[in-house]
């Protein structure tokens, strides 16, 4: 079935550093991709989408670009901050529901 | 516009117990998801339904677990009898029509002793 795959479960960096979590995913047809944030006692949160090969989502200073060659949509952002400190994960979507990978934690330190 | 509702925030039960969750979803919104989310791991589908009717449960224990909306709106999970591995987070989600977008709850944290 489909399936999302996050290799980092944490990430931990100082700020001002340039930030990558991978995100790969396995599907048939062409799905949907998504990155969710996640704070401490909270639900995930969408941050942006993308549903087509080369198709950039960005928000707040993230960006993922559609590589359905290498089944990528790796999360980047050149300058963190300590208030990116979260959760992150990449999900995929057929138009039924979403399925999520494991996530990837960051931490900033100041 | 008011975000999706959960209560309880919390629960704590022994074995064996029966616990419900409720959601109210975004108004307007069709399709409304509850997702099982243990720590540290991310949400996985539980149920979900489209107005009144259930789309997909094949991923809810349904000897223990049971889920309605019956006016397509506020949707409430029951578990009948709890074990220690359903201590996990609760989450529900809506989506409105033609949007892929999921707006998640805060959620119900559950801890089974």
């Amino acid at each position: 079935g489909d399936s999302v795959t996050q290799t980092e479960g944490q990430v931990a960096l100082s700020e001002e550093d340039f930030l990558t979590i991978h995100c790969n995913y396995s599907a048939s047809g062409y799905p949907a991709l998504f990155w969710y944030v996640q704070y401490p006692g909270e639900g995930p949160q969408f941050l942006f989408r993308a549903s087509r090969d080369k198709e950039k989502g960005s928000s707040r200073g993230f960006e993922a670009t559609y590589d359905k060659g290498t089944t990528s949509f790796h999360l980047r952002k050149a300058s963190v901050q300590e208030s990116d400190s979260a959760v992150y994960y990449c999900a995929l979507g057929d138009g039924t529901y979403q399925r999520f990978g494991t996530g990837t934690k960051l931490q900033v330190v100041p | 516009e008011a975000g999706v509702t959960q209560s309880p925030r919390y629960a704590v039960l022994q074995e064996g117990q029966a616990v419900s969750f409720w959601c109210d979803p975004i108004s307007g919104h069709d399709t409304l998801y509850w997702y099982q989310q243990p720590r540290d791991q991310g949400p996985q589908l539980l149920v979900y339904f489209r107005d009144e009717a259930v789309i997909d449960n094949s991923q809810l224990p349904s000897d223990r677990f049971s889920a309605v909306r019956p006016k397509g709106t506020n949707s409430t999970l029951k578990i009948q009898s709890a074990k220690q591995g359903d201590t996990a987070t609760y989450l529900c989600a809506s989506r409105g029509l033609g949007v892929e977008t999921l707006y998640f709850g805060s959620g119900t944290r559950l801890t089974v002793l």
